[in-house]
């Protein structure tokens, strides 16, 4: 079995500040880890993605994520929040062999940027 | 530059009608996804299509039904929607089941009255 959970469904940042975004995984296998993205009334955009290999991913618009498999953990992180980051954010797993299994979401976690 | 497209972007039914999402993608892609979005739920998966020829249940697909007409095309269908299937629909595509990006559509959005 395969679960996400995010910790907060919202967070507040100034912009400038450094955003973090907590999500903790559960996976009987090696798990494939997602950080997506959605801008209000659209659908979800990649942000970056973990399969094997290097364990800190950089993503897009400056984001990166961190798997740390002894916390279950790939939080997301930014240095200096923009207004722009504003939107809603979804942590996924992928589980099974070499991740095949469709991806299961997390709650999402709702980023405000405060000027 | 089409992408994943969604018809219709908005309905309105009431409790005991039927009706069918329709979705397409011109990526080549050989997985297509059904999603519905709730508040403080995100997204939970209804079914799934790892290829053409198979689909497969997801966490919540009780009151649905799907069909993979054929590589481009994966339709959900509510044969007698209830007021719990109240929810945002996305449908998705990936060139394949195993750990690939997702591609979204803009979503219908679904009241069951």
């Amino acid at each position: 079995a395969q679960s996400v959970t995010q910790l907060g469904s919202h967070v507040s940042v100034s912009e400038g500040a450094l955003v973090l975004l907590r999500c903790n995984y559960s996976s009987s296998v090696p798990p494939y880890l997602f950080w997506y993205v959605q801008y209000p009334n659209q659908g979800l955009q990649l942000l970056l993605k973990y399969t094997t290999g290097a364990t800190l991913v950089k993503g897009i618009n400056g984001f990166e994520a961190e798997f740390k498999k002894s916390e279950t953990s790939f939080h997301l992180t930014k240095p200096s929040a923009h207004m722009s980051d504003a939107a809603e954010y979804f942590c996924a797993v992928s589980a099974g062999v070499a991740g095949r299994r469709a991806l299961t979401f997390g709650s999402g976690t709702r980023l405000q940027v405060q000027p | 530059n089409a992408g994943v497209t969604q018809t219709p972007k908005f309905q309105v039914l009431k409790t005991g009608q039927s009706m069918t999402l329709q979705c397409a993608q011109d990526m080549n892609h050989n997985s297509m996804y059904w999603y519905r979005q709730d508040p403080g739920m995100g997204l939970r998966l209804i079914y799934y299509s790892a290829s053409e020829g198979t689909t497969d249940k997801g966490e919540v697909p009780n009151g649905y039904n799907v069909s993979r007409l054929n590589k481009r095309e994966f339709s959900l269908r509510l044969e007698s929607a209830a007021p719990s299937q109240t929810s945002v629909y996305f449908c998705a595509s990936s060139r394949g089941l195993r750990a690939e990006k997702l591609f979204f559509g803009s979503g219908t959005q679904l009241s069951v009255l």
